[in-house]
């Protein structure tokens, strides 16, 4: 079955650093767009960071400098490293596939259920 | 970067109702334009992309429409599993990946 599975979220404090794991099944990730995408609390979606199958990665402006993305294709796995962390980055982290059809159309066909990261003193 | 805005950000429907919600890009994205669904607690599904194809095993009650700048999402019959949360999603494949700021359909 393809699924992800996220882990890592808790609270921090502000200032503090934490890294969230999404573990993948059913597909590996090396081969395919992967994105944290992110939602706080009674928000809506905001996408957070990409890492393309080449390996080049892409930041949202709010997170650049301060967050990593990475992979580690020998445990299928994907990564967000937070640091710098900010009340402002309080929400649940999805990561998601970013698939493509035959004509070149992409849309984030797999999701996972999410982990919350709570930043508070 | 180029801006969604969805419309309505709410609104209330019985079951049975054609609903309809639109998505308004910045500029032009030709039909690299995405639409999900999500529940309370729950991830994100993807119900339709490249603005009007619809992803395997979604009902065919949904339905997307439009190209450049203005986008349509239907749902022709209001179900009681359709009370949810629908976001707009400009694609592309290339950085940021946009989205709308959601519309609630809750039961009237």
């Amino acid at each position: 079955e393809v699924q992800l599975a996220e882990s890592g979220g808790g609270l921090v404090r502000p200032g503090g650093s934490l890294r969230l794991s999404c573990a993948a099944s059913g597909f590996a990730v090396s081969n395919n767009y992967m994105s944290w995408v992110r939602q706080a609390p009674g928000k809506g979606l905001e996408w957070v960071s990409v890492i393309y199958s080449d390996g080049s990665t892409y930041y949202a402006d709010s997170v650049k400098g301060r967050f990593t993305i990475s992979r580690d294709n020998s445990k299928n796995t994907l990564y967000l490293q937070m640091t710098s962390l900010r009340a402002g980055d309080t929400a649940v982290y999805h990561c998601a596939r970013d698939g493509f059809d035959s004509s070149g159309h992409d849309a984030f066909d797999i999701w996972g259920q999410g982990t919350m990261v709570t930043v508070s003193s | 970067d180029i801006q969604m805005t969805q419309s309505p950000s709410s609104l209330s429907a019985s079951v049975g109702d054609r609903v309809t919600i639109t998505c308004r890009a910045s500029q032009s994205i030709s039909s690299y334009l995405n639409w999900y669904q999500q529940k309370p607690g729950k991830a994100p599904k993807l119900l339709i992309y490249a603005a009007s194809s619809l992803q395997s095993g979604v009902p065919s009650r949904f339905s997307g429409s439009g190209s450049g700048t203005d986008f349509t999402l239907t749902i022709s019959s209001l179900q009681p599993e359709d009370f949810a949360t629908y976001y707009c999603q400009k694609s592309s494949s290339t950085p940021p990946w946009t989205f709308g700021q959601g519309t609630k359909v809750e039961i009237k």
